[in-house]
């Protein structure tokens, strides 16, 4: 069955950076496009960015363009978003997810918690 | 700026049926927003229940269907049992690559 399992987070200070990674297996990895999406604590769902299967595409929310950046590596089932310059409203769980087609989420991982604090 | 809008709170008796809605801040929601509808129960991580407007997610019973209802996208839960206390989030495809969620229903089964 599909598998997601994030890593990565923690506690970061404003202005810092942290890379999340996320682990996809049981299903071809290469052939389906992925999502992030994150939820701030007590907050709803967000989209953040997705990443076209191949990786030649990739789309942000405007409220992180130029500072997160969302990559793949399809050798090794892996997805990836780069966080730079962080601010205080980036703290959220971080959740990846692969496409479910018709321009939906199919299924989602655990999440990981990023926390931006000084 | 695009908001899509639902309803904060529901409350439904079990067995009872409740609709959800999906709205726009300007203009309606059609079949070409390609709504899709989340779960997220206290403490988890979301489940996808329907995409495509209507279409059910792979395990997701029945009692669960999606619409269009006037100007809005819709989540009918028939037959409430307990277990669908969560919140849930519409989600709409805007074209150019980017996706809005609404605010989330929360929905209280009592």
């Amino acid at each position: 069955q599909v598998q997601l399992v994030e890593s990565g987070g923690g506690v970061v200070q404003p202005g810092g950076s942290l890379r999340l990674s996320c682990a996809a297996s049981g299903f071809t990895f290469t052939t389906y496009g992925m999502y992030w999406v994150r939820q701030a604590p007590g907050k709803g769902l967000e989209w953040v960015t997705f990443i076209r299967y191949d990786g030649r595409d990739k789309y942000y929310t405007d409220s992180v363009k130029g500072r997160l950046t969302i990559s793949r590596d399809n050798s090794k089932n892996m997805l990836f978003l780069q966080m730079d310059s962080l601010r205080l409203e980036d703290t959220a769980v971080y959740y990846c997810a692969k496409d479910g087609g018709t321009y939906s989420i199919g299924q989602w991982g655990q999440g990981t918690l990023v926390t931006v604090s000084s | 700026q695009t908001v899509v809008t639902q309803e904060p709170s529901f409350s439904v008796s079990p067995g009872g049926t409740v609709t959800l809605t999906c709205g726009l801040n300007s203009g309606s929601v059609s079949t070409g927003y390609y709504p899709s509808w989340y779960q997220q129960a206290p403490g988890q991580a979301p489940r996808t229940l329907i995409y495509n407007t209507n279409t059910r997610s792979s395990g997701v019973p029945d009692r669960f269907s999606g619409s269009i209802l006037g100007n809005k996208a819709a989540l009918t839960i028939t037959g409430a049992q307990a277990d669908d206390e969560s919140d849930y989030f519409c989600v709409l495809y805007m074209g150019s690559g980017i996706w809005v969620f609404g605010g989330g229903t929360k929905v209280t089964v009592l």
